[in-house]
């Protein structure tokens, strides 16, 4: 079967730094994403990753290793606001996207 | 605005009504997909179109759930005989091919 894993929930002090891991299973890869969600609100996309290594964007960062079917998306510098789920999501071989449950990230002052 | 919408944001409904929901995908997306998502989970695929053509259904979509998207642009998502297990928010997105995809605030339901 096709599984996506990440932690239930994280916690992280305000202007500190964080890693999210995402580990996953499935049939065939064609990329990775990063999407943040806001309780009551939709995803929203942060990041793609389709070869090995690192994407910086601003203040977050994502990294991928398919050979360990690993990905982490790293937050520096972090503010109230990216108080998030974090989700996780895999496109297979039939290019449909497997997500992941959410890591749901708390920031405290 | 030029994202993708969503009508109605809110639904509550009586248990064995049928709801429609409505999508208004991003104007030059070919591909529209239907998702739906519980508290605390990430989305669960429903469907998904290309232009007007219904490429995928989930095995897990039972027969009360349909989808059309006539002219390859707006989409809706019937559920007839709605029962308590289908309340859920109801996301749409689109996307260009294979890129990001793009959601909508969504549809929550409530079936009482």
């Amino acid at each position: 079967g096709q599984n996506i894993d990440q932690p239930t929930e994280m916690t992280a002090t305000e202007g500190a730094i964080v890693q999210i891991n995402c580990t996953y299973q499935t049939s065939g890869f064609n990329g990775l994403f990063w999407y943040q969600q806001h309780a009551g609100e939709a995803p929203t996309f942060l990041s793609y990753n389709v070869l090995d290594g690192l994407e910086e964007k601003g203040r977050f960062s994502s990294f991928l290793s398919r050979s360990k079917g690993y990905s982490y998306l790293l937050l520096k510098e972090l503010q109230m606001k990216d108080s998030a789920s974090y989700l996780c999501a895999v496109k297979d071989s039939n290019y449909q996207l497997i997500w992941g449950a959410g890591t749901k990230l708390i920031i405290k002052p | 605005d030029t994202g993708v919408s969503q009508d109605p944001r809110h639904k509550i409904t009586k248990r064995g009504q049928n709801v429609t929901f409505r999508c208004d995908p991003i104007s030059e997306h070919n591909r529209l997909y239907w998702y739906r998502q519980t508290l605390g989970q990430g989305p669960e695929f429903l469907t998904y179109f290309q232009n007007e053509a219904q490429l995928e259904k989930s095995r897990l979509l039972s027969d009360r759930f349909s989808a059309e998207r006539p002219k390859g642009s707006f989409s809706t998502l019937e559920i007839q005989r709605t029962e308590q297990g289908d309340s859920a928010m109801y996301l749409c997105a689109s996307s260009l091919a294979d890129t990001e995809a793009f959601f909508g605030q969504g549809t929550r339901l409530t079936v009482v």
